[in-house]
């Protein structure tokens, strides 16, 4: 079945610092890919996305881009800032342009410090 | 505009009580999904509905029950309550079959004891 694995977190960072959080994903055809990002105490809110191989998705600073070959999602963003501090998950669906019967990563936990 | 709302925020249940978590939307939004997130799983899909008068399973159903109440509502029942479904609980909306972006409620906190 489909899948989808981030790295584990908590990843720390200091302020102004650089983002990665890699995200590898496993389907048939050709799937949708998101990032979701759900602040403390919150539901999750869709950061970015992207429905076709090679699309790159942006969203506030950060940016993702889709890659069948390597099957990969890695979110990232070049100057982190404390309101950034958040759980991220990457998830896939397995219609394309659909965001139907999502599956979801574990989620990354990032903080950002001063 | 409300967006996606659920009712409670908080429930306590002593094992074997039953409830119903509530879903309501003002979007307009045909699909209407219920996950649970527990640490380390992510959110996993417990019921899912394409359209008004239509449910389906998802990947964790077990425990559960769903009602298409009509377009706007989408409840989630637990008939006899067990500490495994101790989780946060959301139910999230979708345009059409499925849509391009998934739209969340705040969450629902249950604890069963």
């Amino acid at each position: 079945g489909d899948s989808v694995t981030q790295m584990e977190g908590p990843v720390t960072l200091s302020e102004e610092a650089f983002l990665t959080i890699n995200c590898t994903y496993t389907a048939t055809g050709y799937p949708s890919l998101f990032w979701y990002v759900q602040y403390p105490g919150e539901g999750l809110q869709l950061l970015l996305k992207a429905t076709k191989a090679d699309d790159k998705g942006s969203n506030k600073g950060f940016e993702a881009t889709y890659r069948k070959e390597t099957t990969s999602f890695h979110l990232e963003k070049g100057s982190v800032q404390v309101s950034d501090s958040a759980v991220y998950f990457c998830a896939l669906s397995p219609l394309s342009g659909t965001a139907s019967k999502l599956t979801f990563g574990t989620g990354t936990r990032l903080q950002v410090t001063l | 505009n409300a967006g996606v709302t659920q009712t409670p925020k908080f429930q306590v249940l002593k094992t074997g009580q039953s409830m119903t978590l509530q879903c309501a939307q003002d979007m307009n939004h045909n699909s209407m999904y219920w996950y649970r997130q527990d640490p380390g799983m992510g959110l996993r899909l417990i019921y899912y509905s394409a359209s008004e008068g239509t449910t389906d399973k998802g990947e964790v159903p077990n425990g559960y029950n769903v009602s298409r109440l009509n377009k706007r509502e989408f409840s989630l029942r637990l008939e006899s309550a067990a500490p495994s479904q101790t989780s946060v609980y959301f139910c999230a909306t979708a345009f059409g079959q499925g849509g391009d972006t998934q739209y969340f409620g705040p969450g629902t906190r249950l604890t069963v004891l």
